[in-house]
Parts: structure tokens; C-alpha cells; sequence
């Protein structure tokens, strides 16, 4: 069971590069979500989707857009880079739109911008 | 705002002690509060889930406990072993919305 999965692992980018993380799921959660990891700032939601075709802000989304066109892939796309966004990224998922239930992670896109 | 804080920062201890990791949050209006692991380098893995009706919830040889009423939470855990090492993190669903709320982690470190 691969739970959720991320990729890539690893990725540079010059500023004003764009770029897309993949985020993909096979327990047919309803709930997906990215997160940023920062030092000192620990994990703050970018966006985050209740199900195929909604999608919604969350405590940072200046600089990201997101969409939800299948119930298993939330991509995260980085439209202009900056090096503001250079962080490690995490998409997780739960079970319903209401987020009742635990919250699965992926392995994480550690993200640098040049 | 919800405000989640995790004291201490960091933790250094010999294997075989016992062990709690405090997690504070500011507004008691939460749905549930979820304690992670988080390996260097890895993303984080759930441990336990209390929901905001429960006062407990075990697994092995840890154990989680909600004070709904006094904003706290801890996360006990026994016979530590290095393999414990790691950070730990706590995290609160709010009643509203769906979105979490972050502590910034206790790094823990088991000494053989």
C-alpha cells in the first residue's frame, strides 16, 4: 500500500522558474492537503481540497496554486519562484472532507530556490 | 488564533527512562488533537488521535492524554529506547474549519 506519494524528492530552481510537486493517493481520501516546513515556523497549510473539484486557501497561499481534477493527485504549482519558498513541502490526506480521522504524510519535496 | 506550543524544545535522555512531552494550545474549542513523529529528513507519522471527547488513548508503550478544559495535552511515553529518537509533534483540529494547527515539535533524543 503506497499511502501517499510525492514527487520529487528533491528539486533547485532559479528564481522565477516555475514548477509542479505531484501528490498522489490510493486510499480514496476525500481530504488532501500541502504544508510547508520552515525552521522556526514550523508546518503551515498552503491549500488544501475537500474532494474532486474544491479546493481552498489555507494559512499561506500567496506565491501557489492548486487544483483537484481526480480524488487521488493534488498537484502544488509554483507559478514564479521565489527564494521566500525555498522550504520543505508535505502533502497529506485523510479519509473525509471533514478531516475526523488521522492525517497520512508523504515523505516530503525539499524545495530550493536560487 | 489557535496557538499550539510544545515545551521543551528539546529533550536529551538516557534509554530505559520514562518520559512526557507537554503540548499546550490557547482556544479548547478543538475536534481532536493528533501527536506525530516526525524522522530526520522523512515526513511525519501519526501516533495517536484523542478526539476531543476522549481523555486518553494508548498504543504500546505510549500513551496520550487531553485536558480539553485546560488547553494541555501530553504525551507519555515508557521504557524509552533509542529507536525513540526522533521529533515529536503535536497538532489541533479546531471545531471550525479543516484546517490543523502545528506545535513546533519536541526533538527527542534517546542515549544508549
Amino acid at each position: 500500500n503506497a499511502g501517499v506519494t510525492q514527487t520529487p524528492k528533491f528539486q533547485v530552481l532559479k528564481t522565477g522558474q516555475s514548477m509542479t510537486l505531484q501528490c498522489a493517493q490510493d486510499m480514496n481520501h476525500e481530504y488532501m492537503s500541502w504544508y510547508r516546513q520552515d525552521p522556526g515556523m514550523g508546518l503551515r497549510l498552503i491549500h488544501y481540497s475537500v474532494g474532486a473539484g474544491i479546493t481552498d486557501q489555507g494559512e499561506v497561499p500567496n506565491g501557489y496554486n492548486v487544483s483537484r481534477s481526480t480524488t487521488e493527485d493534488f498537484p502544488l504549482r509554483l507559478l514564479s519562484a521565489a527564494p521566500s519558498q525555498t522550504s520543505v513541502y508535505f502533502c497529506a490526506s485523510n479519509r473525509d472532507r471533514g478531516y475526523t480521522g488521522e492525517l497520512f504524510f508523504g515523505e516530503g519535496s525539499r524545495l530550493t530556490v536560487l | 488564533k489557535q496557538e499550539v506550543t510544545q515545551i521543551p524544545a528539546a529533550l536529551s535522555v538516557p534509554e530505559g527512562e520514562n518520559l512526557v512531552l507537554n503540548c499546550s494550545f490557547t482556544d479548547s474549542a478543538i475536534y481532536n488533537l493528533q501527536w506525530f513523529r516526525q524522522d530526520p529528513g522523512k515526513g511525519l507519522t501519526s501516533l495517536l488521535l484523542i478526539q476531543s471527547s476522549q481523555r486518553e488513548q494508548t498504543s504500546g508503550r505510549l500513551n496520550a492524554s487531553l485536558d480539553k478544559s485546560s488547553g494541555r495535552s501530553t504525551l507519555y511515553i515508557a521504557a524509552s529506547q533509542p529507536g525513540d529518537s526522533a521529533t515529536y509533534l503535536c497538532a489541533v483540529k479546531h471545531n471550525a474549519g479543516n484546517m490543523l494547527t502545528f506545535g513546533g515539535g519536541t526533538r527527542l533524543m534517546v542515549k544508549p
